[in-house]
């Protein structure tokens, strides 16, 4: 079946500091990509998407490219900042149903 | 506009009590979602709404699990009997709706439940 893989946390980085986290997935057919991103005692937020290969998503700074010939969609920030800390989700949707199928989730923590 | 709201946020009871949560979705929203979120995990699609039809309930432990949409606004979900593994953060979510899979959902703050 569908499923996403992330790389495990957590990510410790100083402010400032260019941020990577890896997201894979399997799926059959062509999904929908997206980062989630859920800050301390808030629920979950799109963060960005992407909904074909090539698409880049971006937000805040943010940004994942749908890369098809590696199943892969990889988060990455320039430069990080404090507020930045949270735990990030990667997921995906199966084409033309809108289920949500998530990643572990990688917390990432930011010190100034 | 108002986000997806749901109450309780915290909730502690016994085991085999029963147990209850609610969710408003944003309105205007016609697929409303229920996630269970077990800790260090991601979130997994437990009921779907659209409207007031369950369109998909295949993850629900309907043993003990239930849910209901009246009016296809606001939403129950409850526990009869709670065991120990249901602890967990139950999430709500929301979007316009249809079958695209572009469809964002917007989820609520969860309720952390903690059974003993």
């Amino acid at each position: 079946g569908n499923s996403v893989t992330q790389m495990e946390g957590p990510v410790t980085l100083s402010e400032e500091a260019f941020l990577t986290i890896n997201c894979t997935y399997t799926a059959t057919g062509y999904p929908s990509l997206f980062w989630y991103v859920q800050y301390p005692g808030e629920g979950l937020q799109l963060l960005l998407k992407a909904t074909k290969a090539d698409d880049k998503g971006s937000n805040k700074g943010f940004e994942a490219t749908y890369r098809k010939e590696t199943t892969s969609f990889h988060l990455e920030k320039g430069s990080v900042q404090v507020s930045d800390s949270a735990v990030y989700f990667c997921a995906l949707t199966e084409g033309g149903y809108n289920k949500l199928i998530f990643g572990a989730g990688t917390r990432l923590a930011v010190h100034p | 506009e108002a986000g997806v709201v749901q109450s309780p946020r915290y909730k502690i009871i016994e085991k085999k009590q029963p147990v209850a949560f609610w969710c408003n979705p944003i309105s205007g929203h016609n697929t409303l979602y229920w996630y269970l979120q077990n800790l260090g995990q991601g979130p997994e699609l437990l009921i779907r709404y659209e409207n007031e039809e369950a369109v998909d309930d295949s993850q629900l432990p309907k043993d003990r699990f239930s849910a209901e949409r009246l009016k296809g606004v606001d939403s129950t979900l409850k526990i009869q009997p709670a065991e120990l593994g249901d602890s967990a953060v139950y999430l709500c979510a929301s979007s316009l709706g249809g079958q695209t899979s572009t469809d964002t959902q917007y989820f609520g703050p969860g309720t952390r439940l903690t059974v003993l």
